[in-house]
């Protein structure tokens, strides 16, 4: 199975700040790498498909790059609707594994 | 809009069985592959399992091989997940997702998750 290991697990930032996860896979995964948004008792929503394509409806101030086995989630200044949790996740191939997740609360 | 509403959540003993429901609507439900994703309580997200759209293809994590069957019903828009030989390591809320890309790609739509509590 693919593992995917994200960082940091957690991060403290305030509103404005520039914010990046990174998100790595055990081997390489071309750009087959998504990024969801959860809040608390919610359903996760998607924010990044294919490394860098930004899902329809998703601000414009959250960006991914990275191809192979490194990836980053930006977002360029936080809003206070953007604390929630960053998973990223492999769809290279099955089972389809989630990195371990990044919480982004208030500084 | 896309919308899917999971059912069929419970509490249920160890060994017995749960069949979740999953409603779709707002999309050519044909069309698209589906997935079972469960989120353990405080715990990250963990994918279940994956189908076709015409139902030819599936997919399991090996932990729930040979215990859960993913299924799909066309002609009612519903996908579902039956569960057997549950244990407590399958206490989760389950969501039902749509595929955005290939069958196993991408979720770009999930449901609102369906609570299921292994305990006696």
């Amino acid at each position: 199975d693919i593992q995917m290991t994200q960082s940091p697990s957690s991060l403290s930032a305030s509103v404005g700040d520039r914010v990046t996860i990174t998100c790595r896979a055990s081997q390489t995964i071309d750009n087959y790498l998504n990024w969801y948004q959860q809040k608390p008792g919610k359903a996760p929503k998607l924010l990044i498909y294919a490394a860098s394509r930004l899902q329809s409806g998703v601000p414009s101030r959250f960006s991914g790059s990275g191809s192979g086995t490194a990836f980053t989630l930006t977002i360029s200044s936080l809003q206070p609707e953007d604390f929630a949790t960053y998973y990223c996740q492999q769809s290279y191939s099955p089972p389809l594994t989630f990195g371990g997740g990044t919480r982004v609360d208030f500084k | 809009q896309v919308q899917l509403v999971e059912s069929g959540g419970g509490v249920v003993q160890p060994g017995r069985s749960l069949r979740l429901s999953c409603a779709a609507s707002g999309f050519t439900f044909s069309r698209y592959g589906m997935h079972w994703l469960r989120q353990a309580p405080g715990k990250g997200l963990e994918w279940v399992a994956a189908m076709s759209y015409d139902g030819s293809n599936k997919d399991y994590i090996e932990s729930v091989k040979g215990r859960f069957t993913i299924s799909r019903d066309n002609s009612k828009n519903t996908l579902y997940l039956q569960m057997n030989s549950l244990r407590a390591e399958d206490t989760a809320v389950y969501y039902c997702a749509k595929v955005g890309g290939s069958w196993t790609g991408y979720v770009d739509y999930w449901g609102q998750g369906t609570l299921v509590t292994v305990s006696s």
